[in-house]
């Protein structure tokens, strides 16, 4: 089992849909964060949390709204979301910011119809 | 800010021939330098990184990268690939200090796609 994982794998959901996606790490990290994998870009930095206080929001629209309840859970709740955000969302963690690994979990497939 | 610049998107090569994929990047200040490797319907996965000292790092399955501060390059090397390579492959950097806003996150370049033939 990965350290990190991601819960739903893949998700479907209408625009008018409310839905979240769940992260959680087993490696006893104090960093977590959400990246957007769209075809063609390069992965896109989301929130970043650390020591679960949000550290970074990337200019992200409201539609995307994280929360981090503890050190080992992630989630992302979605709302009202457009056909655009229809990407891989991927989770990782690490032991603090700076030159270390970040562990990816293997990513939820989200489409937007 | 870090930007990081692949320049292949897409490498096609024959199994147990040599690869080199390459990554260059811009920062104005001194960065952490990463090579992840995502294989289909996976997360990423650290190949090797760069934070100091020598500037030949090896990483696994036979993979290694050199830093050229000169040329702010980090490419990526194998001499020999395997099919089980065949997957993408994205460059990352991060700052080292203190500058204020982005500080240790991770900047990924777009990503070349690996094709291993037999």
């Amino acid at each position: 089992e990965t350290g990190v994982t991601q819960t739903p794998r893949h998700l479907v959901m209408g625009m008018t849909n409310k839905k979240s996606l769940k992260c959680e790490q087993h490696l006893g990290h104090n960093a977590m964060y959400w990246y957007k994998q769209s075809a063609k870009k390069p992965l896109e930095l989301m929130f970043v949390y650390s020591l679960e206080e949000r550290v970074e929001n990337n200019s992200v629209p409201s539609r995307f709204s994280p929360e981090c309840p503890n050190s080992s859970h992630l989630f992302l709740h979605l709302h009202t979301l457009q056909p655009e955000d229809s990407a891989l969302y991927l989770c990782a963690s690490s032991q603090g910011r700076m030159n270390t690994e970040a562990f990816f979990g293997q990513g939820t497939r989200l489409t937007v119809v | 800010a870090q930007s990081v610049t692949q320049l292949d998107s897409q490498v096609p090569v024959f199994e147990e021939a040599p690869v080199e994929l390459r990554c260059n990047y811009s920062s104005s200040v001194s960065v952490y330098l990463f090579w992840y490797v995502q294989y289909p319907n996976q997360g990423l996965q650290l190949l090797l990184k760069y934070l100091s000292g020598s500037t030949l790092v090896k990483g696994i399955n036979g993979f290694e990268a050199e830093f050229n501060k000169s040329q702010t390059s980090f490419h990526l090397r194998k001499p020999s690939v395997h099919i089980s390579d065949t997957a993408e492959y994205f460059c990352a950097v991060s700052d080292r200090g203190n500058y204020g806003g982005s500080q240790g996150n991770l900047i990924f370049g777009k990503g070349t796609k690996l094709s291993v033939k037999p």
